[in-house]
């Protein structure tokens, strides 16, 4: 079974660019999250979405951030305008139930130069 | 805001010694997880702890929940350079998708 695919792996920036990141969850989950990690902290809640619905954006920046997990399709997240302090890695999580352990893919690193 | 913290920050003990990662909070979770994370990739799940006071073992390492689900540890046995990397911690509040980690402990481990 495919785990969680992230792509792309690495993607650069120049300031004011939009970025786009795409996350497929594992087969049979429903529930998708995005996490972001910036150079030497923790992982930080952004979003968790299910299909077609975003449950909780309450980690997400009220501007240039948004996310959506459509009927078919990977889910996106997308920042508008990027500036240096997006870099960072994000990463994308799923579960198959509301109340199951997460299962996250290896990151897209964002670099914005 | 709920933090997490964890202690100590950095590690860097000799292939054979134990150690314990410590992980504190004042706010009570309704699970706690354990993630290991290596470079390039993303955390992979260890444990998952529910009940206070709970005690779970996998071969060599030891997780512990607080008898009152504030806080946590990992006690790893016998330490080998395969252990090396950033260990997590992670609090859950109701339901699982809203996970709050820690600040992470990085462990080496040397021949």
């Amino acid at each position: 079974n495919a785990g969680v695919m992230q792509n792309p792996r690495h993607l650069v920036r120049r300031r004011g660019q939009e970025a786009r990141l795409r996350c497929s969850p594992m087969k049979g989950h429903s529930h998708v999250y995005w996490y972001r990690q910036l150079p030497e902290e923790g992982l930080k809640f952004m979003v968790y979405l299910q299909k077609e619905n975003i449950i909780d954006e309450s980690g997400m920046p009220k501007e240039r951030f948004s996310a959506e997990f459509p009927k078919e399709g990977p889910s996106i997240l997308r920042i508008q305008q990027v500036v240096r302090g997006d870099s960072a890695a994000y990463f994308c999580a799923s579960s198959p139930h509301e109340r199951s352990p997460l299962h996250f893919g290896n990151g897209t690193r964002l670099t914005v130069t | 805001t709920q933090l997490l913290e964890q202690s100590p920050q950095f590690l860097s003990i000799q292939e054979g010694e134990n150690l314990t990662v410590y992980c504190n909070s004042s706010s009570v979770f309704s699970s706690l997880q354990w993630y290991r994370q290596e470079p390039g990739e993303g955390p992979v799940l260890l444990v998952t702890v529910v009940t206070g006071g709970e005690v779970k073992k996998l071969k060599r390492l030891t997780f512990q929940f607080g008898d009152a689900r504030k806080d946590s540890s990992l006690h790893i046995t016998a330490a080998q350079p395969g252990d090396t990397g950033l260990y997590l911690c992670a609090g859950a509040t109701g339901t699982a998708s809203k996970l709050t980690f820690g600040t992470g402990t990085r462990l080496q481990v040397t021949l």
